[in-house]
């Protein structure tokens, strides 16, 4: 268990639709990031945040967007869901930059 | 722009012998490099972390060098065992903490 927690697991909904996937960071962990892992790609640089601010963003689509809480908890948004975004959605901490992250388990969308 | 390669065929080895995986960066000045394992459906776990003014580390039975010359980390895994199959991934990360992923490679050991 690397106590980095995701939820929920699995999501199913229709294309067009609006969903938030919620990550909780290992306990004083700052930093956050989330990626996209769809078949055929490996790990993609979405967005991080470090103690509530915005850091670094990688090829993340205007209709995905991210914040992290207060407590530093963070929340991914993806809006206007086409068949396309599904995939493997990973949230993962560290305590600082630059050190090793932590992942959670995932959560698998599926867009149909 | 920047990019991470990593070998994408996999790399099959008879247990008790070293894997070696190459990871080549282009267009990127990293201060950090990571390496991580994968298995099927579950997260990335971390192994090794090099900083850019190190060559090298090693932790039980994994290795890893760091050359910013080359633009290249080696990462090895001696007297594999089949339970080392996975895939194994790269990755970089700047001084603002960007961490970014290769595509993995991989390893599967054979008894």
């Amino acid at each position: 268990d690397s106590g980095v927690t995701q939820t929920p697991k699995h999501l199913i909904t229709a294309t067009g639709q609006r969903v938030t996937l919620r990550c909780s960071p290992r306990s004083g962990d700052l930093s956050v990031y989330w990626y996209q892992q769809s078949l055929d790609q490996g790990l993609q640089f979405l967005i991080q945040y470090y103690n509530g601010e915005e850091r670094a963003k990688g090829n993340i689509l205007e209709r995905f967007s991210a914040q992290q809480f207060p407590d530093l908890h963070s929340e991914l948004n993806l809006s206007s869901l086409e068949l396309g975004d599904s995939a493997l959605y990973f949230c993962a901490s560290s305590v600082i930059m630059n050190t090793e992250a932590f992942f959670g388990q995932g959560t698998r969308l599926t867009v149909v | 722009s920047q990019k991470i390669e990593q070998n994408s065929e996999a790399l099959n080895i008879q247990e008790g012998k070293t894997a070696t995986l190459t990871c080549n960066y282009t267009n990127y000045s990293p201060a950090y490099l990571q390496w991580y394992r994968q298995d099927p459906g579950r997260g990335p776990v971390f192994l090794l972390l090099i900083r850019e003014n190190e060559k090298e580390k090693r932790k039980e039975r994994l290795k890893v060098t760091f050359d910013t010359t080359l633009k290249q980390s080696l990462f090895h895994i001696t007297a594999s065992q089949p339970a080392d199959s996975a895939t194994y991934l790269c990755a970089l990360s700047d001084s603002w903490g960007k961490l970014q992923f290769g595509a993995g490679t991989q390893v599967v050991v054979t008894p």
